[in-house]
């Protein structure tokens, strides 16, 4: 079956503990994306990245890391989480390869982490 | 300014009735345009994208772009109860970079 995986689905930690929260897709999916989602303000792309060893800052990529080792995982890292990085978070992928419009860049998403820094 | 701006509702339309989803978005090279569909507590789905100036129909689904107004939009035809969801605006500019709007709450009322 096609799909997004992301473990752990919930996680409640304290400030300060590094944490990696996990992203694989088995489509040979090129495109990959970290989404974070708060009430009000829809989904925020944290990072992404276009192939391996390629990625970009989105639009709030502060107290983020991520990585593309491998074309299908994708790990989101967070090495001091805050509380204010408490949210809902989803990892996509799609098979764009350009930067032109094309229905290859649809984005698949996996079924959320849900994160609570305490 | 929001990149990408939608009405956050909720939008509550009787069964069987149209629902009228709008989206206005800011950067004027933005080349790929999609409606993405969310259940409560679920991730994301797609319903529809468009990239060409006009309508595209897709079963009771019809998207609308107009970039010249920078406006898309979504109606959904015969609404039913399991059409209540989050409905995402979400745009691709001239880059690799996507921008999601915050989302409308429909209710189908039955």
């Amino acid at each position: 079956e096609a799909q997004v995986t992301q473990n752990p689905r919930y996680l409640i930690t304290v400030t300060g503990k590094k944490l990696t929260v996990t992203c694989s897709q088995n489509m040979n999916h090129e495109y990959m994306s970290w989404y974070r989602q708060d009430p009000g303000l829809g989904l925020r792309q944290i990072y992404y990245s276009m192939n391996v060893e390629v990625t970009d800052k989105g639009d709030v990529p502060e107290g983020y890391k991520v990585s593309r080792k491998e074309k299908r995982n994708f790990p989101l890292i967070l090495e001091s989480p805050s509380p204010n990085q408490t949210s809902l978070y989803f990892c996509a992928s799609s098979l764009s390869k350009t930067r032109l419009a094309s229905s290859t860049d649809t984005q698949y998403f996996g079924p959320g982490t849900r994160l609570t820094v305490l | 300014q929001k990149e990408v701006e939608q009405n956050s509702g909720p939008l509550s339309v009787p069964e069987g009735a149209i629902a009228s989803l709008n989206c206005t978005y800011s950067d004027r090279g933005s080349q790929s345009f999609f409606w993405y569909r969310q259940y409560s507590g679920k991730s994301p789905e797609l319903i529809m994208f468009i990239y060409s100036n006009g309508d595209k129909e897709d079963g009771r689904f019809t998207a609308q772009l107009n970039k010249a107004s920078q406006y898309v939009s979504l109606l959904i035809r015969d609404s039913q109860p399991s059409d209540s969801a989050t409905y995402l605006c979400a745009v691709k500019g001239g880059g690799f970079k996507t921008i999601f709007g915050a989302g409308t709450r429909l209710f189908v009322k039955a």
